[in-house]
């Protein structure tokens, strides 16, 4: 069964430092996702993207924060500055029309020291 | 807003049948999800209500009423490995799907 996949499944990093959050969404998806949970808490939406282009963003999805889909099999987050509270799992989702399931990848796990 | 309310934990005994409530805002409705996740796993689909009644799925139901703005799910023949978090999810209406999420009912199954 297809599925959508996450790398890497941990990443370190020092606050400051940019971070790409990679992603392989199940191939014949057409609308892609990140949400993010902090440890103990709900998840939360960060961003929406189809047709190459955001469709939909968050408040917390700020200036630091930016996606792409540089070819036709990768989507990545990136964030250019971590910050401490930015420590989370992140996980990528993708779906196949506007109105079906989102299927959710494994998750990063990101540590800002 | 867009709350989305759920009880914070639940316990049950394998066998049983649990219900898991969640109420939301009605306004800017397009579809109710629930999803399961493990500690330190990701979300995995479970059902999704965007008419009004009962959805059936093997051990797993769920329950839309649209007017007052509820769901339920509905476990049955509970299992060891049920224990999980269960997250209520909406929909936002003509966007492009972006989902809200409650903040999870943590259900512990005991023998």
């Amino acid at each position: 069964e297809p599925e959508v996949t996450q790398t890497p499944s941990h990443q370190v990093t020092q606050m400051g430092q940019e971070v790409i959050l990679r992603c392989v969404p199940i191939s014949n998806h057409l609308y892609f996702y990140w949400y993010r949970q902090i440890l103990g808490q709900k998840v939360e939406f960060l961003v929406s993207f189809y047709n190459n282009e955001i469709s939909e963003k968050s408040e917390i999805f700020d200036d630091q924060f930016s996606v792409e889909r540089p070819d036709g099999s990768n989507f990545t987050l990136k964030i250019r500055s971590t910050k401490l509270e930015d420590s989370a799992m992140y996980f990528c989702a993708s779906s196949r029309p506007q109105n079906n399931e989102q299927f959710f990848g494994p998750g990063t796990r990101l540590t800002v020291l | 807003g867009q709350n989305i309310d759920q009880p914070t934990e639940m316990t049950a005994t394998e066998g049983a049948i649990v219900q898991i409530n969640c109420t939301y805002q009605t306004s800017g409705f397009n579809g109710l999800f629930w999803y399961q996740q493990h500690a330190g796993e990701a979300p995995t689909f479970l059902s999704y209500n965007v008419l009004d009644g009962l959805e059936e799925k093997g051990r797993f139901s769920s329950f839309l009423s649209r007017s007052k703005g509820y769901s339920y799910l509905l476990l049955k023949e509970l299992q060891m490995k049920d224990s999980a978090s269960y997250l209520c999810a909406k929909r936002g209406a003509g966007g492009y799907n972006k989902l809200i999420f409650g903040a999870g009912t943590r259900l512990a199954v005991h023998p």
